[in-house]
C-alpha cells in the first residue's frame, strides 16, 4: 500500500502560470482533502472531498480549484498562481473507523 | 473558523524530563480532538483521536487528556527522548473539518 502520493513534491512557478497538483490514494477513503503549510500557522484547508463528484471549500479556497472524479484522485489546480500560494501543501484523506487524517509528504510550490 | 491556541510554541528539554503542552479550541461546535505529531521532513501522523469529556489515551510514555466543557486537551510526555523530538498539532474536529493550531516545536536535548 503506497497510503496517498503526492506528485510533484517540488515546484517552481513564475507568476500568472498554472499548474496541477497531484494526489492520489489507494485506502478506499471517501473523505479527502488539501491543506497549505506556511511559516507561524497552522495547516489551512483549502478544499476538502467527502467522495467522488462532490466538493467543498475550506477555510482559505480562493485561487484554487478541485474535482473529484474519482475515490483515488484528488487534484489541486492553481489557475493563475500568485507568490501568495508560495507554500507546502498537503493531501490528506481520512479514515472514519479510527478517525484519524492520513497525509502525504507535501509538496514545495515557490511562485516567483 | 475555529481558533486553536497551542502553547508553548516551543521547548527545549533534557533527555529524561517530563513534560506537557497545552492545546485550547472553542469548547462549543466539538466534535472530536485530534492529536498529530510531526517529524522534520516527514509528515505528520495521528497520534490520539479523543471525543469525550474526561477522555484519557496513552501511547507508551505519552499521554493526552480532554476537557471539553472549558475546551483544552493537554499533551503528556513522560521521561522524553531524542527521538520525541517533533512538532505536536492539536486539531479540533467539528463534523466536517479539522482545525489545526500551530503546534508545539519539541526539542529534547541528550
Amino acid at each position: 500500500n503506497a497510503g496517498v502520493t503526492q506528485t510533484p513534491k517540488f515546484q517552481v512557478l513564475k507568476t500568472g502560470q498554472s499548474m496541477t497538483l497531484q494526489c492520489a490514494q489507494d485506502m478506499n477513503h471517501e473523505y479527502m482533502s488539501w491543506y497549505r503549510q506556511d511559516p507561524g500557522m497552522g495547516l489551512r484547508l483549502i478544499h476538502y472531498s467527502v467522495g467522488a463528484g462532490i466538493t467543498d471549500q475550506g477555510e482559505v479556497p480562493n485561487g484554487y480549484n478541485v474535482s473529484r472524479s474519482t475515490t483515488e484522485d484528488f487534484p489541486l489546480r492553481l489557475l493563475s498562481a500568485a507568490p501568495s500560494q508560495t507554500s507546502v501543501y498537503f493531501c490528506a484523506t481520512f479514515n472514519p473507523g479510527t478517525g484519524e487524517l492520513f497525509f502525504g509528504e507535501g509538496s514545495r510550490l515557490t511562485v516567483l | 473558523i475555529l481558533n486553536v491556541e497551542q502553547s508553548p510554541q516551543s521547548l527545549h528539554v533534557q533527555e529524561g524530563d517530563s513534560t506537557n503542552f497545552t492545546c485550547s479550541f472553542p469548547s462549543s461546535n466539538f466534535y472530536a480532538l485530534h492529536w498529530y505529531r510531526w517529524e522534520t521532513a516527514k509528515s505528520p501522523e495521528a497520534l490520539f483521536v479523543m471525543t469525550l469529556n474526561g477522555d484519557e489515551k496513552k501511547k507508551g510514555r505519552i499521554s493526552a487528556t480532554l476537557n471539553t466543557k472549558e475546551g483544552y486537551s493537554y499533551l503528556y510526555i513522560k521521561g522524553s527522548q531524542p527521538e520525541d523530538s517533533a512538532t505536536y498539532l492539536c486539531a479540533p474536529y467539528t463534523g466536517n473539518q479539522f482545525y489545526f493550531g500551530t503546534g508545539t516545536s519539541l526539542t529534547v536535548i541528550p
